[in-house]
């Protein structure tokens, strides 16, 4: 079946401007969660949702990024008047619980000139 | 808060060799253990898994891993790598308090020469 999807696979943006990221999670999975990978940093938690309880956003690093999830499928990670320190690869994943294994999508690498 | 300790950033071996990385976490409890897996140009893939019981899991490719509760240890293993095995490897781990969070270690990157 499909897996999560991702989009855009690339983006590249001056600093300042607002960005979107968009996921697709794999259908039926009620969980879903976001990370980001950068150099030096390694694999990071960004904030993750589980049905219709409130997202644990304990990992956005600032009060520029947030995200948020329409009708329990589809994910939007905002990241507000981007940082150069934003470039990264912006990673989502989804479980069917949030107990289970989480499998990834391809990412968004993120690059903020 | 639960952190994971890779050893080894970078290993490079030759085909046929036996690999073996380390991991070890840092909070005890009821774990879940991963090891994903990066092929270069690729997004990451589950290797193998550790949720409970039989505590030598075995998982794609050949891989297997060992879950040593009194050393907080998760250690990947396979016997003979092949030159496509070259990849990052990730361990990561979420726990009771958190199952949402998978805390990743800082990955391994190996190189297998052939």
């Amino acid at each position: 079946g499909a897996g999560v999807s991702q989009s855009p696979s690339n983006k590249v943006t001056e600093k300042g401007k607002d960005v979107e990221l968009r996921c697709d999670p794999i259908s039926g999975h009620t969980a879903l969660y976001w990370y980001r990978q950068s150099l030096g940093q390694g694999l990071e938690f960004l904030i993750y949702f589980q049905g219709n309880s409130a997202p644990d956003k304990s990992g956005l690093p600032s009060d520029r990024f947030s995200a948020e999830r329409t009708g329990g499928s589809v994910s939007t990670l905002t990241i507000q008047r981007t940082q150069q320190e934003d470039s990264a690869v912006y990673l989502c994943a989804s479980t069917p619980t949030r107990t289970d294994t989480q499998y990834f999508g391809p990412g968004t690498r993120l690059t903020v000139l | 808060a639960q952190s994971v300790s890779q050893h080894n950033h970078h290993v490079i071996l030759s085909e046929a060799a036996s690999l073996e990385l380390g991991c070890n976490y840092s909070c005890g409890g009821t774990v879940n253990l991963f090891w994903y897996v990066q092929y270069p140009g690729q997004h990451l893939q589950l290797l193998l898994k550790y949720f409970s019981g039989d505590p030598l899991v075995k998982g794609i490719k050949g891989f297997e891993a060992e879950f040593i509760k009194s050393k907080f240890s998760f250690n990947l293993r396979k016997p003979s790598v092949q030159w496509s095995d070259t990849a990052e490897y990730f361990c990561a781990v979420n726990s009771a308090d958190s199952w949402g969070k998978l805390q990743f270690g800082a990955g391994t990157q190996v190189v297998v020469t052939p």
